[in-house]
């Protein structure tokens, strides 16, 4: 496999239920991100990891809780989560954070909560 | 207030033709960074071009470049010969010196290419 892998593609899950997301990435990337795409709405970062620390975590409800386990790895684990949650989360390593690395993503999971 | 402006939410462009996309940034910092990116209805964001804010030269990766006019705050996304296959939601997205981590998006333009 190459690239940006997420799982799964869709998932459906009740406001009480608990569900992870995987990303894992083939490229020996060192920083992984968690974003947001809600509907008619800029991309929202989520979480950064750099070198598997985590160096920024954007005001996000506890409802989500990211995990890096090393650096091919990225987490998202989500309880209790709201109908408002539901949305595409994309997952995307770069090799660093410097100012001109671009980004690779995954093809996302399509969240919807119910 | 928003900090990357795609004012064209939707474009027809006939196949084969040239088609040009609007961004705006708003920054004061000195060193930035700005990215277009392509994201077709399986939902991948594709990078495809880059442009620092020193370049002097215009940023070209085949069929795309990236019309840069600095003073302007604007970074157009040219796509010449368009083909079916460039159908796609595009993104402009700008990362600032002072905030490294953070790539901040556009809502984006739904490109669509009549045959």
């Amino acid at each position: 496999e190459t690239g940006v892998t997420q799982t799964p593609r869709h998932l459906v899950m009740g406001m009480t239920n608990k569900k992870s997301l995987k990303c894992e990435q083939h490229l020996g990337h060192n920083a992984m991100y968690w974003y947001k795409q809600s509907a008619k709405k800029p991309l929202e970062l989520m979480f950064v990891y750099s070198l598997e620390e985590r160096v920024e975590n954007n005001s996000v409800p506890s409802r989500f809780s990211p995990e890096c386990p090393n650096s091919s790895h990225l987490f998202l684990h989500l309880h209790t989560l709201q109908p408002e949650d539901s949305a595409l989360y994309l997952c995307a390593s770069s090799q660093d954070t410097d100012l001109n690395t671009e980004a690779f993503f995954g093809q996302g999971t399509r969240l919807t909560v119910v | 207030a928003q900090k990357i402006t795609q004012t064209q939410p939707g474009m027809f462009v006939q196949e084969k033709e040239a088609v040009t996309l609007d961004c705006t940034y708003d920054t004061s910092d000195q060193s930035y960074g700005l990215f277009w990116y392509k994201q077709p209805s399986s939902g991948e964001m594709i990078f495809l071009i880059y442009q620092g804010s020193y370049d002097e030269q215009n940023a070209t990766e085949g069929r795309y470049s990236l019309n840069f006019q600095k003073a302007r705050k604007s970074a157009n996304l040219v796509i010449s010969a368009s083909q079916l296959g460039d159908s796609a939601m595009y993104f402009c997205a700008m990362r600032e010196f002072d905030s490294n981590y953070q790539l901040i998006w556009g809502a984006g333009t739904k490109l669509i290419i009549k045959p």
